[in-house]
């Protein structure tokens, strides 16, 4: 069972454009939601957290939207440059973390 | 800070064998999870050490197995290999444990034929 459903599995965006990934969760007792960035050859890299109580966070061009209500998060790439080319993964995490299943963004020049 | 470390990068057994793989966390860390990854699967959680003792275990069988050292450092064992044990197998240490911030280190490719 998905712990953490994400959406879409792949997505192509102009440079320049926002890039939208999205994530729904189930359990209620999730507390913290990261975003990864991972690429090819690489480790996950941590870009961006949110907890439950807040329901917006920004660091530069990368936006978390949290929707405790809907169990729904999505990261926002404003903005967006080739160099943002990458796997996002979003997890959900309690007493252990839970991934999504990626989204392999290509942002074209 | 150095980052997590882990050894080897790549590694290629035979079905039957066992393999050991070893992560050293970010200096001062005191949790690592242990992850492994898969184009089918995803990201998917094998377990957690704090200070030694493991606090959590995911759906993995028995053949999965770890554990962690006094200076934090930990090692991940897998008896008995299947085909379907190939992937990057990443470890990821936070300074707690519980819903933190975790840092994966570059992981250890296994391929199994």
């Amino acid at each position: 069972q998905q712990q953490v459903k994400q959406s879409p599995q792949s997505l192509i965006v102009q440079k320049g454009g926002i890039s939208i990934i999205n994530c729904a969760y189930e359990n209620t007792a999730f507390d913290y939601f990261p975003w990864y960035q991972q690429f090819p050859g690489k480790g996950p890299a941590l870009l961006i957290a949110i907890r439950p109580d807040v329901s917006e966070k920004k660091e530069g061009r990368f936006t978390i939207s949290f929707n405790k209500s809907a169990k729904q998060f999505s990261l926002h790439i404003m903005d967006s440059q080739p160099g943002d080319s990458a796997t996002y993964f979003c997890a959900a995490t309690g007493n252990q973390f839970y991934f999504g299943t990626g989204t392999s963004l290509t942002v074209i020049p | 800070k150095a980052g997590v470390t882990q050894t080897p990068r790549y590694l290629i057994k035979t079905r039957g064998q066992q393999v050991t793989l070893s992560c050293s966390p970010i200096s001062g860390h005191r949790s690592v999870s242990w992850y492994q990854q898969t184009p089918g699967q995803g990201l998917q959680f094998l377990f957690e050490y704090f200070s030694e003792t493991q606090r959590n275990k995911g759906n993995f069988p028995g053949r999965f197995s770890g554990r962690q050292f006094s200076n934090s450092r930990s090692e991940m064992n897998v008896s008995t290999l299947e085909l379907g044990d190939s992937a990057l197998y990443l470890c990821a240490s936070s300074d707690r444990t519980g819903p933190y911030e975790q840092y994966f280190g570059p992981g250890t490719r296994l391929t199994v034929t």
